[in-house]
C-alpha cells in the first residue's frame, strides 16, 4: 500500500514569501499524484494533479507542483503567498489504477498580512 | 448539480447511540468514499465502494458500517458511537476509470460523542 509523508506540518509565513510544502510518497509502481486545499470551515478542494507527461504541473490560485520520480516526491509550491492562503494543504496519492487515495498528514500554513 | 451533499452537518451523540451519516452525489460517479479527518492525522479512509452493491473496507473500518444501493448514496452508520469516533467526516465521490480519479469532497460532518 502507498504512504505519503508531508514534513513541517506548521508553518506560519508573510504576506509576498513563497512558499514550499514537501510531499514524499512511498510506493514502487505508477502512481497518480494530488495536492488538495482546505480552507478555514471548508471542504477540501483540489489544487492540481499529476497524472502523466509534463512533470511540473501548474494549479488555480498560482500554486505549482514538481513530480520527480526519482525522489518520490511532489513539492507544493507558490511565489508568493497572499493571506487568502491561509489554509491546511495535503498531498494524496493513488497507484495507477486503483482509486484508494492515501492523504498525508497535512501542512497547516498560516500567512500573516 | 450539487456536487457531493452530506447531512447533517453537526451531529452530538451519547455513547453507545446509533446513527447514518449520510452522502449524495448527482454526478453518476462509480466510486464513493468516506474519510475521517483527525487533527494531526489527515484523512482516513474508512469504507469505499465502486458501484452500487459493491462495498469494501478501507484504513479504520472498525465501528463503521456501509451499503450502496443506489450509485448517488452512499451512507455511513454508526452501531453504537464512541468517544474515538469524535471526528470530522467526508464523504467524496469520482468516476472509476482513467484518467478521472480526482475526487469531489462533500462538506463534511462534525461529530461528537460524548
Amino acid at each position: 500500500a502507498q504512504s505519503v509523508s508531508q514534513h513541517n506540518h506548521h508553518v506560519i509565513l508573510s504576506e509576498a514569501a513563497s512558499l514550499e510544502l514537501g510531499c514524499n510518497y512511498s510506493y514502487g509502481g505508477t502512481v497518480n499524484l494530488f495536492w488538495y486545499v482546505q480552507y478555514p470551515g471548508q471542504h477540501l478542494q483540489l489544487l492540481l494533479k499529476y497524472f502523466s507527461g509534463d512533470p511540473l504541473v501548474k494549479g488555480i490560485k498560482g500554486f505549482e507542483a514538481e513530480f520527480i520520480k526519482s525522489k518520490f516526491s511532489f513539492n507544493l509550491r507558490k511565489p508568493s503567498v497572499q493571506w487568502s492562503d491561509t489554509a491546511e494543504y495535503f498531498c494524496a496519492v493513488n497507484a495507477q489504477g486503483n482509486n484508494r487515495l492515501a492523504f498525508g498528514k497535512g501542512n497547516q500554513v498560516v500567512v500573516i498580512p | 448539480n450539487a456536487g457531493v451533499t452530506q447531512t447533517p452537518k453537526f451531529q452530538v451523540l451519547k455513547t453507545g447511540q446509533s446513527m447514518t451519516l449520510q452522502c449524495a452525489q448527482d454526478m453518476n460517479h462509480e466510486y464513493m468514499s468516506w474519510y475521517r479527518q483527525d487533527p494531526g492525522m489527515g484523512l482516513r479512509l474508512i469504507h469505499y465502494s465502486v458501484g452500487a452493491g459493491i462495498t469494501d473496507q478501507g484504513e479504520v473500518p472498525n465501528g463503521y458500517n456501509v451499503s450502496r444501493s443506489t450509485t448517488e448514496d452512499f451512507p455511513l452508520r454508526l452501531l453504537s458511537a464512541a468517544p474515538s469516533q469524535t471526528s470530522v467526516y467526508f464523504c467524496a465521490s469520482s468516476l472509476d476509470r482513467e484518467p478521472s480519479y480526482e475526487q469531489y469532497f462533500g462538506p463534511g460532518t462534525r461529530l461528537t460523542v460524548t
